[in-house]
């Protein structure tokens, strides 16, 4: 079964910093979709940035952007400029390849609540 | 589109007592899910529909019914609340399983 662990319960960041969210995922599978969301104290969830495996180049989406290493299973998410509105829970989710049993699903990490000090 | 909306936002119910959470969805959007939050859990999911009339059960089904009769509604059954179903519980709905899953604000569950 996939797994999806994020290693940083809390995170810290000073505005304007650049900070790194960490995330580990296992799978069998080539193909699939990895996610973060955002969650802000609203509980509204907000999809920050997707990468498709199948894609080398590394997604970005203004000051957000990912590492992903396909090999070490690791997709990690970069906030550059961090901003008070960036305070938030992240989470790191996965989903597989296809439309096939509940391989569509999304796997979600436990979360890393990052604190944005002024 | 006011997007997937959920009702009610907040809830409070005595063990044993059954409800009925809401989601309903204006895209025509294929794709549902149920999910629920607990703290340090991140989200599970309980049930999910690929379409009207098809359901099947995620990791935490357990004391949850699903149906899906319109492609627009979602409704979650908890047929006799626990204290262990307390949690915030989330719908989610995407054009198809790959597409971007688009979620409602949430439902705050308390069962005493």
């Amino acid at each position: 079964a996939q797994t999806v662990t994020q290693s940083q319960p809390e995170m810290s960041v000073q505005e304007a910093e650049t900070v790194t969210l960490s995330c580990t995922y296992d799978t069998s599978e080539s193909d699939y979709y990895l996610f973060w969301y955002k969650q802000p104290p609203s509980r509204q969830m907000i999809l920050v940035i997707r990468q498709e495996a199948y894609k080398q180049q590394n997604a970005t989406e203004n000051r957000f952007s990912v590492n992903f290493q396909k090999a070490a299973k690791s997709f990690s998410l970069k906030i550059s400029d961090s901003q008070l509105g960036d305070a938030a829970m992240y989470f790191c989710a996965y989903r597989g390849p296809g439309d096939g049993g509940s391989q569509g699903n999304l796997i979600f990490g436990k979360g890393t609540k990052l604190s944005v000090k002024p | 589109n006011a997007g997937v909306t959920q009702t009610p936002k907040f809830q409070v119910l005595k063990t044993g007592q059954s409800m009925t959470l809401q989601c309903a969805q204006d895209m025509n959007h294929e794709y549902m899910s149920w999910y629920r939050q607990d703290p340090g859990m991140g989200l599970r999911l309980i049930h999910y529909s690929v379409g009207a009339g098809i359901t099947d059960q995620g990791e935490v089904p357990n004391g949850y019914n699903v149906s899906r009769s319109t492609t627009e509604d979602f409704p979650l059954r908890l047929l006799s609340a626990a204290p262990s179903q307390t949690s915030v519980y989330f719908c989610a709905s995407s054009r198809g399983r790959v597409h971007e899953q688009f979620f409602g604000p949430g439902t705050r569950l308390t069962v005493l």
